[in-house]
Order: C-alpha cells, then sequence, then structure tokens
C-alpha cells in the first residue's frame, strides 16, 4: 500500500499493550468528535464518535476521551493487535445547523503495532 | 469492504488537462462527500451532495466542480489541472445528510505530471 504522509507523528507499541492517540483542536464551536482509522492504501474508517456535552465514550475496545478545558481529545486502543496498524484521524464538525456537516480532519498519527 | 466503489483507481495526466472522477455510494446512502488527501494539506473536505442537491462546500477550488446524479452516483470534476493538485481523491458516502460515520471508498490517485 501507499503512505498516507511521510511526516506523521508515530506511536510504535508491542503487540498486546494498550495505545492512547492524542488529538489537540481548536475551535470551541465543534460539536462532534470522531475518530477515523486509514490503513495503508485504503480509505479512512469510522470507528468511534463523541459529542460535546460527553467526556468519555467507550466501544470495542476503544475509548475515546474529551477534554473540553484544554481542548484535548484521546483515542485508547485497548490490548493493541497488529491489525490496529494504521493512520489515526481525528475530526470535528461544529454545532450541526442548515447543510453545515463538514470534516476538519487533523493531521493524523501513525501508529506501528510490533509482534 | 465500505461498499463505496470509486473510479478509476489511479490516474496519469498532464498540466492543463481535464479529469473525472467517479463515485457510486453504498446501496441506499442518499449523501456524497468528497475529500482530497495530500501529503502537505492532510485530508481536506471538498464538497457535499445529498439527493441530488449540493449541501456544504469545504476547500474546494473553482477549477473543481461535482455533481451527484438521479442515481446517486457523483462525478469530481478536476480541470485545468495543476501539479500540485496530485493527490488521493476519496468519496464517501452516508445514508443521511449530516452523518459523522461516513463510509469511505479506497480512492483515486491522481498523479499531474
Amino acid at each position: 500500500g501507499e503512505s498516507v504522509g511521510l511526516h506523521l507523528p508515530t506511536l510504535s507499541v508491542q503487540e498486546g499493550d494498550n495505545s492512547i492517540i492524542n488529538c489537540a483542536y481548536s475551535n470551541s464551536a465543534s460539536d462532534y468528535f470522531i475518530w477515523y482509522k486509514q490503513e495503508s492504501g485504503k480509505g479512512p474508517q469510522f470507528i468511534i464518535d463523541i459529542r460535546s456535552n460527553m467526556d468519555k465514550r467507550q466501544g470495542q475496545r476503544v475509548t475515546v476521551l474529551l477534554n473540553k478545558t484544554v481542548k484535548h481529545l484521546s483515542l485508547q486502543i485497548a490490548a493493541t493487535q497488529p491489525g490496529d496498524s494504521a493512520v489515526y484521524f481525528c475530526a470535528e464538525t461544529p454545532l450541526a445547523g442548515g447543510s453545515n456537516y463538514k470534516l476538519t480532519f487533523g493531521k493524523g498519527t501513525l501508529l506501528t503495532v510490533n509482534p | 469492504d465500505s461498499g463505496v466503489t470509486q473510479t478509476p483507481k489511479h490516474l496519469i495526466t498532464a498540466t492543463g488537462q481535464r479529469v473525472t472522477l467517479r463515485c457510486s455510494p453504498r446501496s441506499g446512502d442518499l449523501s456524497v462527500y468528497w475529500y482530497q488527501q495530500s501529503l502537505d494539506q492532510g485530508l481536506q473536505f471538498l464538497i457535499q451532495y445529498y439527493n441530488g442537491e449540493e449541501r456544504a462546500k469545504g476547500n474546494i477550488l473553482e477549477r473543481f466542480s461535482a455533481q451527484q446524479f438521479p442515481d446517486l452516483h457523483s462525478e469530481l470534476n478536476l480541470s485545468s489541472l495543476e501539479l500540485g493538485d496530485s493527490a488521493l481523491y476519496f468519496c464517501a458516502s452516508s445514508p443521511e445528510p449530516g452523518s459523522y460515520e461516513q463510509y469511505f471508498g479506497p480512492g483515486t490517485r491522481l498523479t499531474v505530471t
């Protein structure tokens, strides 16, 4: 597959460890925050989202934490597996209204899981 | 497999030319989104259509245009191409017009020489 980006922040973990991927956002008006995963040579894939009135949301092996005070979002992956190796993007969108549903994506973090 | 198809997979063309990228959304999805992904700009939203009508616009250049047809497939037209237009172009779809859970296609890699 093709590399998504050559100058991304990287995180390297051992298989079975927990991973934490961080994201800072700047728009205080953002209402939804979303994490996407992009494997090499593929399009992004939705993982989990969280609304601004929440500070934590859990999915299958993933947890998203939102700290609005410092405008910080994190994605925690439990028991990381080789299949989790990918670029992870956080995205934000402002309060839904009218037709303004566009997503603003962060630069991404490359997660590498070592067997 | 997300169910979203894009053609062609790769496209190589010269500066000044015009190309058309095609997207077929997932069965039943009425909303289509186009994104551009480049090394320096990252993943950027271009434009969204819902059931044939334009719903939202992002950082789309005037040289670019899109449309969604009655059968819900969408085309992104890129004209007067420049070297900087070389990028991956993704199409995504969702059943609702404002869904944050979007299903992305495999992308079209455009290279402008």
